[in-house]
């Protein structure tokens, strides 16, 4: 079964510094790969998706993730962070064979001004 | 706006108790996913329609059910409820195999 990692639980950034959020994956075949944001109260916003092609994928509000087969990770960028970027990011996969996606316990991105 | 919808916003009820809760997709969307976050279990798969059949099951749970209608809107049937069962319950739907747009989520608190 498809399943996913964010190894960290929160991540704390100075707005204007560049913001990582790591995210690891594990699915038999090729990956559909997304991330999703979560503001307060709120549902989950798509940033971005990997089906195929290029492995830089660039997404909604200045958000990039990174494919990288070998080491089954796609974690999410942004040069410049800013404050309204706190929020929870999650991670998911969903393999080709179902519909399902396979989310990660998301990250808490904390953006200090 | 994700142009999906979920009604109620809220639910307080108490255990034992059965509640439905509503979900209208994307305008054209023919596939329903029904989540659940919780604290402790996080963002969860419960079950996946398309165009009215029930085509993907993950973690739930017998006293839970759901169902899509002609029409295309869906229904979670959450029954004999547990305290557990307290959580934010997402509704989904997308048009391919392709990004799921998600709604705002409805809140059910047992008590």
């Amino acid at each position: 079964a498809q399943s996913v990692a964010q190894p960290e639980d929160q991540v704390n950034v100075a707005e204007g510094n560049p913001l990582t959020v790591k995210c690891t994956y594990s699915v038999s075949g090729n990956p559909y790969l997304f991330w999703y944001v979560q503001y307060p109260n709120r549902g989950l916003q798509f940033l971005l998706k990997y089906i195929t092609g290029d492995n830089l994928v660039k997404g909604s509000y200045g958000f990039e993730a990174e494919f990288n087969k070998s080491q089954t990770s796609f974690h999410l960028k942004k040069p410049s962070a800013l404050v309204s970027d706190s929020a929870l990011y999650f991670c998911a996969v969903r393999d080709r064979g179902n519909n399902r996606l396979a989310f990660g316990k998301g990250n808490q991105v904390v953006v200090i001004p | 706006d994700s142009g999906v919808t979920q009604t109620p916003k809220h639910l307080i009820t108490a255990t034992g108790q059965r509640v439905t809760l509503r979900c209208s997709p994307r305008s054209g969307d023919l596939s329903v996913y029904w989540y659940q976050q919780s604290l402790d279990q996080g963002l969860q798969f419960l079950i996946q329609y398309y165009n009215g059949e029930e085509r993907a099951k993950g973690n739930i749970l017998e006293r839970f059910s759901a169902q899509q209608f002609p029409d295309l809107h869906s229904e979670l049937n959450l029954s004999s409820l547990e305290l557990g069962d307290s959580a934010l319950y997402f509704c989904a739907s997308s048009a391919s195999n392709d990004e799921q747009f998600f709604g705002p989520g409805t809140r059910l608190t047992v008590l």
